[in-house]
């Protein structure tokens, strides 16, 4: 069964850090990799997504690496701003025959960046 | 694109009413997903549908859960005899296709459900 965790699942930094998201799940197999933010009360906006090919994906100040062989994911964002401050949730998609499109999420890490 | 849009975006009911949910995907996405969030958590899968056949469906979704995708358009989730652990965020996601980017899911903004 395919399991994922975040970890923190709370992040406080000050403006202009670069900081480090961490997520790893359970099963190699997996067909892609989502990440996600989330707004307090509202549904979730794609970031970036990885296919299981490839190793990273950059987008703006955000970069997600995918470590498949270890189970691992991270997002990196770059001189972070209050604007920042949201849940960011990383979500598998499995592969093989369990390839159905449905995704398995973390629990989250709430971030917030402090002006 | 004008995104996934959910009606209503927030209900409040009593336990034992029943509630109806409506999704609009994302115009031309075939595949279309509903998930269950509660607080603190990362949203569950609880069923998909490719055009109109509902492909897949979790075992989160008891007897009381039914979805539809009529014509493969816009997709009902109904909860009949609600309980109060029924509380949650329900989210619709669409998605185009499998081939990459298009892969991406889109999500709307949720109906926050309350069960009295």
């Amino acid at each position: 069964k395919q399991e994922v965790t975040q970890i923190p699942a709370a992040l406080s930094v000050p403006e202009g850090e670069n900081l480090v998201l961490n997520c790893s799940f359970t099963d190699s197999a997996i067909y892609n990799l989502q990440w996600f933010r989330q707004d307090p009360g509202k549904g979730l906006t794609s970031l970036l997504l990885i296919q299981s090919s490839q190793r990273e994906q950059t987008s703006g100040r955000l970069n997600a690496s995918l470590d498949k062989s270890s189970g691992r994911s991270t997002l990196y964002i770059a001189a972070s701003q209050p604007g920042d401050s949201a849940t960011y949730l990383c979500a598998v998609r499995r592969g093989g025959s369990s390839n159905t499109g449905k995704l398995i999420f973390g629990q989250g890490t709430t971030l917030q960046v402090k002006p | 694109d004008t995104g996934v849009s959910q009606d209503p975006r927030h209900k409040i009911t009593k336990r034992g009413q029943n509630v109806t949910f409506r999704c609009d995907p994302i115009s031309e996405h075939n595949r279309l997903y509903w998930y269950r969030q509660t607080l603190g958590q990362g949203p569950e899968f609880l069923t998909y549908f490719q055009n109109e056949a509902q492909l897949e469906k979790s075992r989160l979704l008891s007897d009381r859960f039914s979805a539809e995708r009529p014509k493969g358009s816009f997709s009902t989730l109904e909860i009949q005899r609600t309980e109060q652990g029924d509380s949650a965020m329900y989210l619709c996601a669409s998605s185009r296709g499998d081939r990459g980017l298009q892969e991406t899911q889109y999500f709307g903004p949720g109906t926050r459900l309350l069960v009295l």
